[in-house]
């Protein structure tokens, strides 16, 4: 069974950071590529970020480029989310979400979530 | 650029049936997608993938009466047999060029 945990949510002024954890398990994590996808207080959900199963490859909305880094470490079957230079509408609730097939290479299918961490931005 | 448009809300009364869609932009209608499902309060729960030939690949647990289908650049979720449970919003989500799209969600009301 599939269990996604997130954690690391909280308050931060805006221009602070933050790290996300996402503690997976029920499945060959190192397999998988993981996404964190957001949803900001009523509003509908956007794609974050995306990394490989093997961490080679990374990739990024528009949005959070140049500010938030997606890593992995598979000997602990987690999944980092650090968000830098936080600003007002970056809160939101942060959900990671196990990709559909095994060893993909680009972001595509979200197969399995988990219940998210709430990041608020404010001074 | 690749968009999926959704209505933002749908009513149907408990025990009918309900279909909502997702409209792909123009260029993009040979595109397959994927229904989410969020109960209030909670993550997103994954429901099926459909393909343009309107096949599927539901969910693990995903009940029989969750079925989707296609025409043209117009992908559907259809609930039968409506149950106060799947009151809920609902996402239609694809990709393309290493970034995901989601529609801005169909609220469901169970009457």
């Amino acid at each position: 069974q599939v269990h996604l945990v997130e954690s690391g949510g909280g308050v931060v002024q805006p221009g602070g950071s933050l790290r996300l954890s996402c503690a997976a398990s029920g499945f060959a994590f190192s397999s998988y590529g993981m996404n964190w996808v957001r949803q900001a207080p009523g509003k509908g959900l956007e794609w974050v970020a995306f990394i490989r199963y093997d961490g080679s490859d990374k990739f990024y909305a528009d949005s959070v480029k140049g500010r938030f880094t997606i890593s992995r470490d598979n000997s602990r079957n987690t999944l980092y989310l650090k968000l830098n230079s936080l600003r007002a509408e970056d809160t939101a609730v942060y959900y990671c979400a196990k990709a559909f097939h095994a060893a993909a290479a680009t972001p595509d299918w979200f197969e399995f979530w988990g219940q998210g961490t709430l990041v608020t931005v404010s001074s | 650029q690749l968009v999926v448009t959704q209505s933002p809300s749908a009513s149907a009364s408990l025990g009918a049936s309900v279909r909502l869609t997702c409209t792909l932009s123009s260029g993009h209608s040979s595109y397959a997608i994927a229904w989410h499902q969020q109960q209030p309060e909670k993550g997103p729960r994954y429901l099926m993938i459909i393909n343009i030939d309107g096949s599927l690949d539901r969910g693990d647990g995903i009940p029989d009466r969750f079925s989707g289908s296609s025409s043209g650049a117009e992908r559907y979720l259809t609930i039968s047999s409506l149950q106060s449970e799947d009151e809920a919003d609902y996402y239609c989500q694809t990709w393309g060029a290493d970034t995901v799209v989601f529609g801005g969600g169909t609220k469901l009301t169970v009457l």
